[in-house]
């Protein structure tokens, strides 16, 4: 069973320049979540969907994060403009619709973001 | 707000010394709890998780952790550690009852060979 994966690994951009980050959840797994951890700090909760719904967006910095999630599969997760701030790893995790969130949350690799 | 403080950020160890990483969360209603691992290199991957039942978790690769509610803690054990438990480990705890995952700012634990 593949996991969750995270396109690109990787990418540097420019102060004002937009990027687009990319995460395909594990297969049947209805709940997609977007995390951010900035250096030496802790991951941190940045939104939470179900199927192609916003269940929780309380995490979203500010209105220059836009993510969706058409169809209910893959997520995408737009910076723009990009600020030095928001520099970090960003983490993708999905997990099988349940009650509560009893069911773990499976972590993708994470994309880099360095913004200079 | 919840939160979660894991008060060993760096740990350096010899093969074989015995481990124990804090872990203290505040908030007061029921809690699921988890530890995670991050090897060098790869993705986060759940070490163990405690939902309910016995407090004394086992987990993969001989790790345990033992939920003491009246503490609000979740320390990470292992007696014997190995070479290759070098990596940075993450408490993280959600309320019963929603999906997002308050983690905690992570031990790097360094085993020497």
């Amino acid at each position: 069973e593949a996991g969750v994966t995270q396109f690109p690994s990787h990418s540097v951009i420019e102060k004002g320049q937009t990027v687009t980050l990319r995460c395909d959840p594990i297969s049947g797994h209805d709940n997609l979540y977007w995390y951010r951890r900035v250096m030496g700090k802790e991951i941190k909760f940045l939104l939470h969907f179900v199927k192609e719904s916003k269940q929780d967006e309380s995490g979203m910095p500010n209105n220059r994060f836009l993510a969706e999630r058409t169809g209910g599969t893959y997520s995408t997760l737009k910076v723009q403009p990009a600020e030095l701030e928001d520099s970090g790893v960003y983490f993708c995790a999905s997990s099988q619709l349940g009650t509560g969130g009893i069911y773990e949350q499976y972590f993708g690799p994470g994309t880099r973001l360095t913004v200079t | 707000a919840q939160s979660v403080s894991q008060h060993n950020h760096h740990v350096i160890l010899s093969e074989a010394a015995s481990l124990e990483l804090g872990c203290n969360y505040s908030y007061g209603g029921t809690v699921n709890l988890f530890w995670y691992v991050q090897y060098p290199g790869q993705h986060l991957q759940l070490l163990l998780k405690y939902f309910s039942g016995d407090p004394l978790v086992k987990g993969i690769k001989g790790f345990e952790a033992e939920f003491i509610k009246s503490k609000f803690s979740f320390n990470l054990r292992k007696p014997s550690v190995q070479w290759s438990d070098t990596a940075e480990y993450f408490c993280a705890v959600n309320a019963r009852g929603t999906y997002k995952y308050i983690f905690g700012t992570g031990t790097r634990l360094k085993v020497l060979a």
